[in-house]
């Protein structure tokens, strides 16, 4: 169980575009959702808390203009990056937390943006 | 603001042998969850084993377990007989009992060598 699925797991796109990377918790209701970015050989950085039918919630420094939340259903929460530039190459990670409590955030395999 | 150290940038460790990754943090509250994550080179962060403060007994999963001590702050993972699938990132993370934020510290690399 708790299962987290994350599509696509790389994406390769042109300077200037938008990319929207899928977050969908398989096996469990998860009203919070979270976006990290992870440097290479660093820890996770949180950008994002993401809540079903509301505003998602950005930590400082990151534009939320650019980097847009969506949390539609109780299973699924969508990160687009807007007019992509090649300092967001990154990889970026979701993770659920289950509505049952206990605080534990399962995490999605991550993607790998590449803004060329 | 809860902080979360992990002092060891690197170890590593025998096949079959054990190890003990550790890990320390700062906070004023009482009730609170800590875990820690596993990262492999597929980069997927899997849950290794969780422990909720107000817990005196320490958590075990199978080779893994943990020491929880309270006052001191401080939360090791120890892995006994070590398997090459043990190679991987290791992340200590400390969250709040009904708070959003997860802090993680800044990992452990962790090699099994055959």
């Amino acid at each position: 169980g708790a299962v987290v699925s994350q599509h696509p797991s790389r994406v390769i796109c042109k300077s200037g575009t938008s990319v929207k990377i899928e977050c969908r918790s398989l096996d469990f209701q998860a009203t919070t959702m979270f976006w990290y970015r992870q440097f290479p050989k660093k820890s996770l950085m949180l950008m994002a808390t993401s809540n079903e039918g509301s505003k998602a919630t950005y930590e400082q420094g990151v534009e939320k203009d650019k980097f847009l939340i969506n949390h539609a259903s109780l299973t699924l929460s969508t990160l687009t990056v807007t007019s992509a530039h090649p300092e967001d190459s990154s990889f970026y990670i979701c993770s659920a937390r289950e509505d049952r409590g206990q605080e534990t955030q399962y995490f999605g395999p991550g993607t790998r943006l590449l803004v060329l | 603001a809860q902080t979360v150290t992990q002092s060891q940038p690197e170890m590593s460790v025998q096949e079959a042998e054990t190890v003990t990754l550790s890990c320390t943090y700062d906070t004023s509250e009482s009730n609170y969850y800590l875990f820690w994550y596993k990262q492999p080179p597929s980069r997927q962060m899997i849950l290794v084993i969780r422990q909720e403060a107000y817990k005196q007994q320490n958590a075990t999963e199978n080779r893994f377990s943990v020491n929880f001590q309270k006052a001191a702050k401080s939360f090791s993972l120890k892995i006994s007989d070590s398997q090459l699938g043990d190679t991987a990132m290791y992340f200590c993370a400390f969250t709040q009992y009904n708070n959003n934020d997860m802090r993680f510290g800044a990992g452990t690399r962790l090699t099994v060598k055959p």
